[in-house]
């Protein structure tokens, strides 16, 4: 079975600093891929970055960056230069073989706010 | 390039009612999925559509059904409404059917409210 752990429920940033949002997963697959979402007020789920399991390198999207560390299962998103914008929710996901289809499983969350 | 779009946007339903829910693919997209999404909580995966065939379910219960059409549009079909069955209903849609690197496309979803 798949497991995503969140353990912020919220975390609070100044505007232009960096931020990281921690994300922890287990599985027993070898092959899986690693996801961040972003969860503006209005409720669309924006997908922000991926990582797959054999992925060497740690993936990067403009000001996001997922720190992977597969030995420790974590899959951490890094936002750099924070955005008034950036305030949302955001969800770690994972997708795996499960029953013969990939079934994505999501965390609970972590509530951004950025000050300015 | 069109996006996914969800219908209606809110919803009112009496305990004990049926709903159906809309869902409108992404351009090109062959994998259409449905979310719950419940206050304060992630998305819980309801079940998955791959060229019109059902290829994934969640931990949910028969009432719970859905149905792809050729163009890849969906409904998410709930039966006899329960109060804790109110909340954000998500539709996904992926490019490339069912793999680990698809990512997601979602709709705003549809807010059921269930008295």
């Amino acid at each position: 079975a798949q497991k995503i752990t969140q353990t912020q429920p919220g975390m609070f940033v100044q505007e232009k600093e960096a931020v990281t949002l921690d994300c922890t997963y287990d599985t027993s697959d070898q092959s899986y891929g690693l996801f961040w979402y972003k969860q503006p007020s209005s409720g669309e789920m924006i997908f922000l970055i991926y990582q797959g399991s054999y992925d060497e390198q740690n993936a990067t999207e403009g000001r996001y960056s997922l720190n992977f560390q597969k030995a420790r299962k974590s899959a951490n998103l890094v936002i750099s230069a924070s955005q008034l914008g950036d305030s949302a929710m955001y969800f770690c996901a994972m997708r795996g073989p499960s029953g013969g289809s990939y079934i994505p499983t999501f965390g609970r969350g972590t509530s951004l706010i950025v000050h300015p | 390039e069109t996006g996914v779009t969800q219908s209606p946007t809110h919803l009112i339903k009496t305990r004990g009612q049926q709903v159906t829910l809309r869902c409108s693919s992404q351009s090109g997209h062959n994998t259409v999925s449905w979310y719950q999404q419940a206050l304060g909580q992630g998305p819980q995966f309801i079940f998955q559509y791959y060229r019109e065939e059902e290829n994934g379910r969640g931990n949910f219960p028969p009432r719970f059904s859905g149905l792809q059409f050729p163009n890849y549009s969906s409904e998410l079909n709930v039966n006899a409404l329960e109060l804790d069955d109110s909340a954000l209903y998500l539709c996904a849609s992926s490019l490339v059917g069912d793999s680990v690197e698809s990512p997601l496309h979602f709709g705003n979803g549809t807010r059921l409210t269930v008295t």
